[in-house]
């Protein structure tokens, strides 16, 4: 079984770009979150998608984020016009449902640098 | 709101000798608790969790980790580390019915030889 994808693996953009970062789930999971680490500091939540809906958006930092997940399969995060403290790494997660024990199963990241 | 501490951002140690990474967590409400490993240029991996029951939980490669309620805490420990741990660990927790992780600042170990 593929685990999570993320495309790309490092993006490097300059101050005012935009950025679309992708990421494919694991094959039926419902539940689809994004997370962001930036440099030296706790990995963070961003929200969470129940298949096509946003269930929780709390973590999104400001309008300047829009992340979709059309047909509840995988989901792009733009980020636009990016900003330098937007660089850091960022996670996708899914899971299927939480009977299974809450375990969210992460992808590798993308790696963006805002120059 | 949940938080989590990691007291130790960094924990060289040599081959074979134990390891402990420490890890303090508050919330008003129930959680749960895992353990995250990242190896180099790979992504996060489950290593270990805590939902109920014994409080000593372990994973296949030889972690260990205990919840201590009344300590708030889930410090993860080795008795003998290998070279392939080396690694950055998260700990983690997650509010029952919840849907969102709160991490720590993560905690890089060194294994030397």
């Amino acid at each position: 079984e593929a685990g999570v994808t993320q495309f790309p693996s490092h993006s490097v953009i300059e101050k005012g770009q935009t950025v679309t970062l992708r990421c494919d789930p694991i094959s039926g999971h419902d539940n689809l979150y994004w997370y962001r680490r930036v440099m030296g500091k706790e990995i963070k939540f961003l929200l969470h998608f129940v298949k096509e809906s946003k269930q929780d958006e709390s973590g999104m930092p400001n309008n300047r984020f829009l992340a979709e997940r059309t047909g509840g399969t995988y989901s792009t995060l733009k980020v636009q016009p990016a900003e330098l403290e937007d660089s850091g790494v960022y996670f996708c997660a899914s899971s299927h449902v939480r009977e299974f024990g809450y375990e969210q199963y992460f992808g590798p990241g993308t790696r963006l640098t805002v120059t | 709101a949940q938080s989590v501490t990691q007291l130790d951002s960094q924990v060289p140690v040599f081959e074979e000798a134990p390891v402990e990474l420490r890890c303090n967590y508050s919330s008003s409400v129930s959680v749960y608790l895992f353990w995250y490993v990242q190896y180099p240029n790979q992504g996060l991996q489950l290593l270990l969790k805590y939902l109920s029951g014994s409080t000593l939980v372990e994973s296949i490669n030889g972690f260990e980790a205990e919840f201590n309620k009344s300590q708030t805490s889930f410090h993860l420990r080795k008795p003998s580390v290998h070279i392939s741990d080396t690694a950055e660990y998260f700990c983690a927790v997650i509010k029952a019915a919840g849907n969102k992780l709160t991490f720590g600042g993560g905690t890089r170990v060194l294994v030397k030889p």
